[in-house]
Parts: C-alpha cells; sequence; structure tokens
C-alpha cells in the first residue's frame, strides 16, 4: 500500500506570495493532519480535517488554511508568506478522526526568500 | 497543559551500545504515547506506540514502556548500530484535542 505523499517537496516563495500545498492520504485513511516543522519551535500542530471538515486548528494565523476533498486529499495554503513561514510542512494521514495511529508523509520544505 | 519533554540531543553513542532516550509528559487523562523517527531530509517514521499504562511498544530493537507513575516513556535499544542516526521523537495524542504534541526531538549519532 502507497504511504502519505506528498507535492511539490520543495518551494521557494518570496515574501507576499501565496503558496499550496498538496497531501494525499493512505488509501483508506479519512483523516489528514498538518505539522509545521522548524528548528525553533519543533513541531506544531496546524489543523486536521476529515469528511472535508476542519475539526481541530492549532493556533496559527488565519493565513494558514486548509481543506480537504472528497477523495480525502487535502492542500494547505499560506498566503502573504513571511519569511518566518519557512519550515518543513509534514501531513499526517489516520483511518479516521481522533484515531491516534498517524503515518507521515516526507514532507514540502518551504523557503521564503 | 499536555507537554512532552525529552533529554537535551545529541547523544553520540558507538556502535553496539546501548541506548536511552528519555521522555516524560504532562497530561489530563490517558494518552496514547509514540516514538517517531526522522531520517535526514525525511518524514517522520512511526517507531513504536503504546496506549495504556505498561503496555511495553517495540519496533527493530528499539522498547519502551508507558509508566503512568511517572509519566515516562523512555525509549531503549540494546545495542544500536550506524544506521540508528537519527532525530527521535517523542510524542502524545490526545483525544480530546486530536492532535499529536512532539518533544523537541533528540538527535542521535552512532560512530562506527
Amino acid at each position: 500500500k502507497a504511504g502519505v505523499t506528498q507535492t511539490p517537496r520543495y518551494l521557494i516563495k518570496t515574501r507576499g506570495q501565496q503558496v499550496t500545498l498538496s497531501c494525499s492520504p493512505i488509501s483508506g485513511h479519512r483523516s489528514v493532519s498538518w505539522y509545521q516543522q522548524t528548528p525553533g519551535q519543533g513541531l506544531q500542530f496546524l489543523f486536521e480535517y476529515f469528511s472535508e471538515t476542519q475539526r481541530n486548528k492549532g493556533n496559527f494565523p488565519g493565513r494558514f488554511s486548509g481543506r480537504q476533498f472528497s477523495n480525502s486529499r487535502s492542500e494547505m495554503n499560506v498566503s502573504t508568506l513571511e519569511l518566518g513561514d519557512s519550515a518543513l510542512y509534514l501531513c499526517a494521514s489516520s483511518l479516521a478522526a481522533g484515531r491516534n495511529e498517524q503515518f507521515f508523509g516526507p514532507g514540502t520544505r518551504l523557503t521564503v526568500l | 497543559g499536555n507537554s512532552v519533554t525529552q533529554m537535551e540531543g545529541p547523544v553520540t553513542l558507538s556502535e553496539e551500545a546501548f541506548l536511552t532516550i528519555n521522555c516524560t509528559y504532562t497530561a489530563t487523562g490517558y494518552p496514547s504515547l509514540f516514538w517517531y523517527v526522522q531520517y535526514p531530509g525525511e518524514g517522520l517514521q512511526l517507531l513504536l506506540k503504546a496506549t495504556k499504562a505498561d503496555d511495553k511498544g517495540s519496533n527493530k530493537g528499539f522498547e519502551a514502556t508507558y509508566r503512568k507513575e511517572t509519566t515516562s516513556f523512555h525509549l531503549e535499544k540494546g545495542s544500536v548500530q550506524v544506521s540508528d542516526s537519527a532525530v527521535y521523537f517523542c510524542a502524545l495524542f490526545s483525544g480530546n484535542t486530536g492532535k499529536l504534541i512532539f518533544g523537541q526531538g533528540t538527535t542521535l549519532q552512532v560512530k562506527p
């Protein structure tokens, strides 16, 4: 069974631009969560989607948004990029909402110049 | 609130040495506990888990026991290999928030 896939793997953007990251969960998994990883803050939860609905949200500004499609694929969008948004963005999938076993993709490395 | 604290790294060991990475947690209720491993340039891989007190998770020679009385979930391996060099993250899952909460990560370097 294929794992979690994320595209693109690397992105370079400039301040003020916006970016969209994509995540395809493991086949049969219906919940997708997003995490941001930075050297300073470590791994922080962004949001969780299940059945096309956002179930939980972390403590990030409104510039960070996401959505989930009927096939469980998810996208996250960051608008008006700031230098501090440079990070590894990780997507994790699980069978259902509230299921604790989450499987991570390889991440998208975003660099904001 | 819920939190996870790991021992600071880096941890440098010789091949075949014994490994312990300490992890303690603060949580309400009965969270599930995890160890994830991250190799350079990759995402997180689930290494092992435990869902209730006294459970022992194990995988690839790594073990950790869920100790409720000491709120700990220390990672151990009897004989490390160079290929175990990576960053290890302890995490808890809180059902009421639906998210994983991670420790800061511990870098392990194993020298031949």
